[in-house]
Parts: structure tokens; C-alpha cells; sequence
């Protein structure tokens, strides 16, 4: 099974800051990936997918970059909705994984 | 508006069945990939299992393979999860989740979720 890896596991940061969050593959998935963001008490919510291209209805605040092992997805500019956990999953090999998750908290 | 609706959950001693149900809307059901995906308390996230859009083929986490089995009923637009031999290590929220369908694995739509505790 390919392994993801996210870092930092938790940030805090402020309203108005940009943020960026990282995912590493195991392996090489070119762009096969995914983001997903979870609010306590809620489903995940489908964010990004083929690594930079943003599900419809998600704000433009929202970008994700990278291919092979490295990706990243970046908040531009902080709202207080976007604090929540966000996760990477690869979804080009099976089984499907999951990054252990990382935790936006607010300063 | 695309609607998954999970239920059947609840408290279950080990080794017991649980049969979890997906109610699906607003959208075709009987042509979508469909997945199961679970989170144990304060975890993770974890993919289950998927069925192709008319059941004939399903895989599944090693994790669960022979225990739990994915199936549907596209006359009901119901999808369901038979949980059989359960452990306390299967204890989680149950999503049911959509598959994008455009080529990989993405979850484009989820249920809010079903919990399944496995406990004497």
C-alpha cells in the first residue's frame, strides 16, 4: 500500500495568514490526489482533486500543487471557516490511503 | 442535490453481525461507483470497501476482507455494508461515499455517517 504523510500534523494560525500544509507519497502517484477537509462532527468535504484542480463550490482560496511524491495545499488567506483537518489521500493505486491528517487551529 | 443517508448503526458485542444501510439521492445511483470509507474515534481516515455501479465487482481492505461485504440494491438506491465477526478494532464511523467516476479514487460526495461501537 502506498503510505501518505502529512506535515505538520497540527498549525495554528491566525485569520487573514496564509497557510501550507504537505503531503508526501511513498511512492510516485503523478497527480492522483486528493484533499478533503473535516469540520468536527461532519463528513469530510471533498476539496481538490488531480492534485491542483478545485471541486466546484470551493473557494478560490483554496489551491493545491505537486506531482510524484510531493504536494501541497495552500489557503491564501484564512477564514474563520477554514479551521478544520484536512487530509491527502492518494487515489490512483488500490487500496485508496489516507494521511494521518492535519489539525488548523486558531491563534 | 446529491444526498447519501447512513444508517443501521449502533452497540455490538465482538463477534456479532451489524448490517449497516446507505440511502442515495439526487442523483443516479445505478450508474456510480460506491464506497464505504471509516473512522475510529479521534482517528483517521480509513477506505472499507467500493462496488462497481451494478455490484459485479467489489474489493476490499485487507483489514475487513472475509468479514465485512459491500453489496446494493439499485432498485432501492440503497447501498449496504454486512458486518460480520466484528472486533472491537472495527469501532467507527461509517461513511458511505460517491466516487467521483472520471478514472481513480475520489469520494466526491459523503453521508454524514454511521457508528458502529464493538463492545462487551
Amino acid at each position: 500500500d502506498i503510505q501518505m504523510t502529512q506535515s505538520p500534523s497540527s498549525v495554528s494560525a491566525s485569520v487573514g495568514d496564509r497557510v501550507t500544509i504537505t503531503c508526501r507519497a511513498s511512492q510516485g502517484i503523478t497527480t492522483w490526489l486528493a484533499w478533503y477537509q473535516q469540520k468536527p462532527g461532519k463528513a469530510p468535504k471533498f476539496l481538490i482533486y488531480a492534485a491542483s484542480s478545485l471541486q466546484s463550490g470551493v473557494p478560490s482560496r483554496f489551491s493545491g500543487r505537486g506531482s510524484g511524491t510531493d504536494f501541497t495545499l495552500i489557503i491564501s488567506s484564512l477564514q474563520p471557516e477554514d479551521f478544520a483537518t484536512y487530509y491527502c489521500q492518494q487515489a490512483g493505486s488500490f487500496p485508496p490511503t489516507f494521511g494521518q491528517g492535519t489539525k488548523l487551529e486558531i491563534k | 442535490q446529491v444526498q447519501l443517508v447512513e444508517s443501521g448503526g449502533g452497540l455490538v458485542q465482538p463477534g456479532r453481525s451489524l448490517r449497516l444501510s446507505c440511502a442515495a439521492s439526487g442523483f443516479t445511483f445505478s450508474r456510480s461507483t460506491m464506497h464505504w470509507v471509516r473512522q475510529a474515534p479521534g482517528k483517521g481516515l480509513e477506505w472499507v470497501a467500493l462496488t462497481s455501479y451494478d455490484g459485479t465487482n467489489t474489493h476490499y481492505a485487507d483489514s475487513v476482507k472475509g468479514r465485512l461485504t459491500i453489496s446494493r440494491d439499485n432498485s432501492k438506491n440503497t447501498l449496504y455494508l454486512q458486518m460480520n465477526s466484528l472486533r472491537p478494532e472495527d469501532t467507527a464511523i461509517y461513511y458511505c461515499a460517491r466516487d467521483r467516476g472520471m478514472g481513480g479514487y475520489y469520494f466526491d460526495y459523503w453521508g454524514q455517517g454511521t457508528l458502529a461501537i464493538v463492545s462487551s
